[in-house]
């Protein structure tokens, strides 16, 4: 089964602090994506990439920046953090964009700003 | 923006018993459904997925697929405990697109 790491996984920052959450997968696939997770919305898309140097906007990218370093990490940067950004953030990747696309997620990372 | 809607939001069930949840797309460019399992505290994994119109059954799940009105549907039969989970729909638009939009969840509980 397709291995998506995530560090730190739980983290506390002050409001306008630097966050930088990590994700790495080591399956090759070429696609990987950061959600966000809040009772009430379900999973949000902040940012997704289908190659190292490739960004794309998500659904929820305001105050998010993401890089994509290599073809396994993938980075998500809260440079002014606040307290809406509370939240489990979620990375996931999958292999592929046509057919039965399966995302494989990480275990999460619990932020919390206080 | 496309919607992706679920419903009921939460059910209880008894052991042994039939779960029937609902899932409906608000975007008529969809063309794929995904249904994932998250149980607490875990992260989700992919449980089913569907673009043909008709059903898809695996073991003890059935996933019915209704494209003219965008509207998918997950069954348990035989209900167990660790079926207890929140039940997440994702939907993607045609074209191949690497996005999903998930809906916001069935929390599904499995009485003992």
């Amino acid at each position: 089964e397709a291995a998506v790491t995530q560090s730190p996984r739980n983290k506390v920052t002050v409001t306008g602090g630097n966050v930088t959450l990590s994700c790495r997968q080591t399956n090759s696939h070429n696609y990987m994506y950061w959600y966000r997770q809040d009772t009430g919305h379900g999973l949000r898309l902040i940012h997704y990439s289908y190659g190292a140097g490739n960004l794309q906007i998500g659904d929820v990218p305001d105050g998010y920046k993401a890089t994509r370093t290599t073809q396994e990490d993938f980075f998500l940067l809260l440079e002014l953090a606040s307290p809406s950004q509370t939240s489990l953030y979620f990375c996931a990747s999958s292999e592929r964009t046509g057919g039965a696309l399966e995302q494989y997620f990480g275990p999460g990372t619990r932020l919390t700003v206080l | 923006q496309q919607k992706v809607q679920q419903s009921p939001e939460s059910l209880i069930v008894p052991e042994g018993g039939m779960a029937s949840l609902n899932c409906t797309s608000s975007d008529r460019n969809v063309d794929y459904f995904w249904w994932y399992r998250q149980h607490s505290g875990k992260s989700p994994k992919m449980l089913m997925s569907i673009f043909s119109n008709g059903e898809k059954e695996e073991g003890r799940f059935t996933v019915h697929l209704n494209k003219a009105s965008l509207h998918t549907s997950l069954h348990i039969r035989d209900s167990q405990p660790s079926d207890s989970a929140l039940y997440l729909c994702a939907a993607r638009n045609q074209g191949g697109s690497a996005k999903l939009i998930f809906g916001e969840g069935t929390k599904l509980t499995v009485s003992s």
